[in-house]
Formats: structure tokens, sequence, C-alpha cells
């Protein structure tokens, strides 16, 4: 079993959509938690960091830890078809933040 | 300011040639990780450095991979010889790491996208 699993997509939904995009994990040590957006042919880049149990709102995002189940959410509310990317979950235990553990990626295509 | 820099950006290359594959952290950062991307494996850490030396190879898949750090504004990741399974994209990132606890954003180059015959 993969220490972190990613739900497979592909998702496609239509413009104006809220999207779920979401990751289980198997290591209770992972303290921080970051999703990472990476377009077509280009390196991912961070989107969202959060440390611990709990919700983080930047914009149309909301990052969502539940430490307890060992389940993250990435939300998109108002989807566009500028969020098409692949997004993939990381984490890291505390202390160790310089490694991280990926997901292995979820493609989201936002049809207009 | 420039971001993580690597060459080339495609790389086709026959079996059992050497492949060098070449990334410049961005200015001050002091970590540096070597990635590999690939649709059945995601992306996987191959190795990473701090202050130019490497601190975890682990992720280096056998004997024929070995990366470099002379020093703080460049490493390369080197194949040889290259394989057809070797083709994959490489990524190269670098981040500030202070120490202790606490997240360090690490910041993604481009890739290089390398395909062995």
């Amino acid at each position: 079993q993969k220490e972190v699993e990613q739900d497979p997509g592909p998702l496609s939904v239509p413009e104006g959509a809220i999207v779920s995009l979401n990751c289980t994990y198997s290591n209770s040590a992972f303290q921080y938690f970051m999703w990472y957006r990476q377009y077509s042919r280009k390196g991912p880049e961070l989107l969202m960091y959060t440390y611990s149990s709990g919700n983080k709102e930047d914009g149309r995002f909301t990052a969502q830890v539940d430490k307890s189940s060992k389940y993250i959410s990435l939300f998109i509310r108002d989807s566009q078809p500028s969020d098409s990317a692949t997004y993939l979950c990381a984490m890291s235990a505390s202390g160790s933040a310089r490694q991280l553990t990926f997901g292995s990626g979820t493609q989201l295509t936002v049809l207009p | 300011d420039a971001g993580v820099i690597q060459s080339p950006r495609h790389e086709v290359t026959e079996m059992g040639q050497e492949v060098t594959l070449r990334c410049k952290p961005i200015s001050g950062h002091n970590s540096l990780f070597w990635y590999r991307q690939t649709m059945m494996r995601g992306l996987e850490l191959l190795i990473y450095f701090n202050n130019n030396v490497p601190i975890d190879d682990s992720g280096m898949p056998e004997d024929r991979f070995s990366a470099k750090m002379p020093n703080a504004s460049f490493s390369t990741l080197k194949i040889q010889p290259s394989e057809p399974r070797d083709s994959a994209v490489y990524f190269c990132a670098s981040s500030l790491d202070l120490g202790g606890k606490g997240h360090h954003e690490q910041y993604f180059g481009p890739g290089t996208r390398l395909t062995v015959t």
C-alpha cells in the first residue's frame, strides 16, 4: 500500500462547478499538507499549504485536513477552464519538511 | 527573479548513451531535489542535497544514476548507460531550508523530458 493515495481521476466538470479533490494517507506522523498544481508540460507549483488539522481558504480554493481520518481535501469553487491541470497532494512529517511524499495526482479538466 | 533553470528541456538519446541533466537552483536556496515523474509511478524523489551535500539518495534507482552538486548554483544528474525504462520527465526543485520544524516550499523547474530509444 502506498503511503499516500490519491483519487486517480481524470475528472471533467463544467465551468462554475464545485470540485472536490481528495487524498488519504497512512503515516500518522504527517503534519504538513500541501496541494501542488501542475499545468501540462510544466513543473508543479505550490497552491495551498496547511499545518496539522483544520481548514484554510484562499480565494476560490479551500484546503481541509482531517488527521483523525487521515484524509485531506481541496475544494475549488466556481471552477474555471484555467483551473484545468493535474493536482498533486503532498505531505511531510514534522521536522522533515525537506522531504515530501506526493500523491499520484488527479487530472482535472474544466469545460467552458 | 529567475526560477529554477533546467537544461536541456528535451533529450532524445539511444539506449546505452550517457545522459546529463543540468539544474541551476534559485539563488540563495540551500536545498536541491531531483525528481522523476512517469504516468505509472507519479513523482518520485531521487536524491536531495542540503548545502551541496547529498543527504538522501535512497531514491536513486540503480548505480547507473549519479548526481553531483559541485557548488550552490549547479547540479547534474547523470545516467550512464541509459535504458528505455529511464524515459520520464526529470524535475529539479530547490528550497530554502533553515532547519528545524516548518514547511519549506519547494520551487520546481520546468523539467527535462527524456526519451531513450
